[in-house]
């Protein structure tokens, strides 16, 4: 069984301060790694993700997040917010493997990052 | 490539009833996922389906929850006696399988409110 632990619930920040939205996971197994977004009474969308290969990942607004397989954390980075960042952010994980997998995520609960102008 | 699509985004019944929503993948994507989102918490898988075939179901499934992918294309779950508790987002999920990796790509959610 999986679990990922966000630490922080809610990370309030000033526009174009740096921000770290926290994660780590728990599994016995090797694993995918995950971040979405979340807007207001929307779906989740894909930030980004590790699978295998350089640890350090980036998605094409800015964010980065590092795999840390000694420390079982996925933290998530931004060096310069902007207010359209203003959304909840799910870390997840996933049991890596052969095709025949069941990829199904696991979620943690979620960090509401508010930036202030 | 349209994404994933939902309906109804919003459904209110009165305790008791039935509901179905419905999730209509992205094209040639294999495999479809349900997840449930309660207030404040992250989403929790509920049950997937490779092609027509359901292949795992969470305990969170309870009997009053069923759900179908008729020839591994749409797919519908409902939820029969509706109870307060079954309050929450549903939310649709599909991927496919490439080279023993994939991503889920969501849709954006059922919200349903049980009176």
């Amino acid at each position: 069984a999986q679990s990922v632990t966000q630490l922080d619930s809610q990370v309030p920040v000033f526009e174009e301060a740096p921000v770290e939205l926290r994660c780590n996971y728990s599994s016995s197994v090797s694993v995918y790694l995950f971040w979405y977004v979340q807007y207001p009474n929307q779906g989740l969308q894909l930030l980004l993700k590790y699978l295998s290969g350089s640890t350090l990942v980036e998605s094409i607004n800015g964010f980065e997040a590092e795999f840390n397989k000694s420390q079982t954390s996925f933290h998530l980075r931004k060096p310069s917010v902007h207010i359209s960042d203003t959304a909840e952010y799910f870390c997840a994980v996933s049991e890596s493997g052969s095709g025949g997998s069941n990829y199904k995520l696991t979620f943690g609960k979620g960090t509401l990052l508010t930036v202030n102008p | 490539d349209t994404g994933v699509s939902q309906n109804p985004r919003h459904k209110i019944t009165k305790r008791g009833q039935n509901v179905t929503f419905r999730c209509d993948p992205i094209s040639e994507h294999n495999r479809l996922y349900w997840y449930r989102q309660t207030l404040g918490q992250g989403p929790e898988f509920l049950t997937y389906f490779q092609n027509e075939a359901q292949l795992e179901k969470s305990r969170l499934l309870s009997d009053r929850f069923s759900a179908e992918r008729p020839k591994g294309s749409f797919s519908t779950l409902e939820i029969q006696r509706t109870e307060q508790g079954d309050s929450a987002m549903y939310l649709c999920a599909s991927s496919r399988v490439d080279g023993g990796a994939e991503t889920q790509y969501f849709g954006p959610g059922t919200r349903l409110l049980v009176l």
